[in-house]
């Protein structure tokens, strides 16, 4: 069975820093273009990056860019959003997500004083 | 970035009814258009994919169509545990972008 596992959420300052992980079992995280989606409380759906399966293409959107950088172990089969210069606007449930088709629980990260 | 048009925003409607939920996008994408389900405090499920191609499991009751700019979720037969919200995605390029979602409500 596929699981992915999102850890690393939590409650931060304006200005901080989190990073964030998701672990991959019953599934070769090497073989799949990995993504991270977050959702704001009571809102849709927004993409927030993206990274090939051998990390040569990766993609921001760009209300992130600059500030989140995403990365994968696949040896560890894992994948990683550090997300530095947090704001209010970025607090939301992460998702790490496999191609589209598999989907963590979900992290909550909080940005508030 | 490609703008996705989501209607409608809600709905209801009673078991047993057919549903049709549209998304349009800004630009043509040929088929590259998923659609997925989403329940209160759970992650989406991706119920279609390339526009028409039903997810392994999902309930034959879901179709997809279209094709360009105009796509089209049926649900035929409502059940009970559809009740939810939907949003389609494209993935034809970066960035990625998500309709805006209808909620399906009981009626």
């Amino acid at each position: 069975e596929v699981q992915l596992v999102e850890s690393g959420g939590g409650l931060v300052k304006p200005g901080g820093s989190l990073r964030l992980s998701c672990a991959a079992s019953g599934f070769t995280l090497s073989t799949y273009s990995m993504n991270w989606v977050r959702q704001a409380p009571g809102k849709g759906l927004e993409w927030v990056s993206s990274i090939s399966s051998s990390s040569i293409y990766i993609y921001y959107a760009d209300s992130v860019k600059g500030r989140f950088t995403i990365s994968r172990d696949n040896a560890k089969n894992s994948l990683f959003l550090q997300m530095n210069s947090l704001r209010a606007e970025d607090t939301a449930v992460y998702y790490c997500v496999g191609t589209i088709d598999y989907w963590g629980q979900g992290t909550l990260v909080t940005v508030s004083s | 970035a490609i703008q996705m048009t989501q209607s409608p925003s809600s709905l209801s409607a009673s078991v047993g009814d057919r549903v049709t939920i549209i998304c349009r996008t800004s630009q043509a994408i040929r088929y590259d258009l998923a659609w997925f389900q989403q329940k209160p405090g759970k992650a989406p499920k991706l119920l279609i994919y390339a526009a028409s191609t039903l997810q392994s499991g999902v309930p034959s009751r879901f179709s997809g169509s279209g094709s360009g700019t105009d796509f089209t979720l049926t649900i035929s037969g409502l059940q009970p545990e559809d009740f939810a919200t939907y949003y389609c995605l494209q993935d034809y390029n970066y960035p990625w972008t998500f309709g805006q979602g209808t909620k399906v409500e009981i009626k």
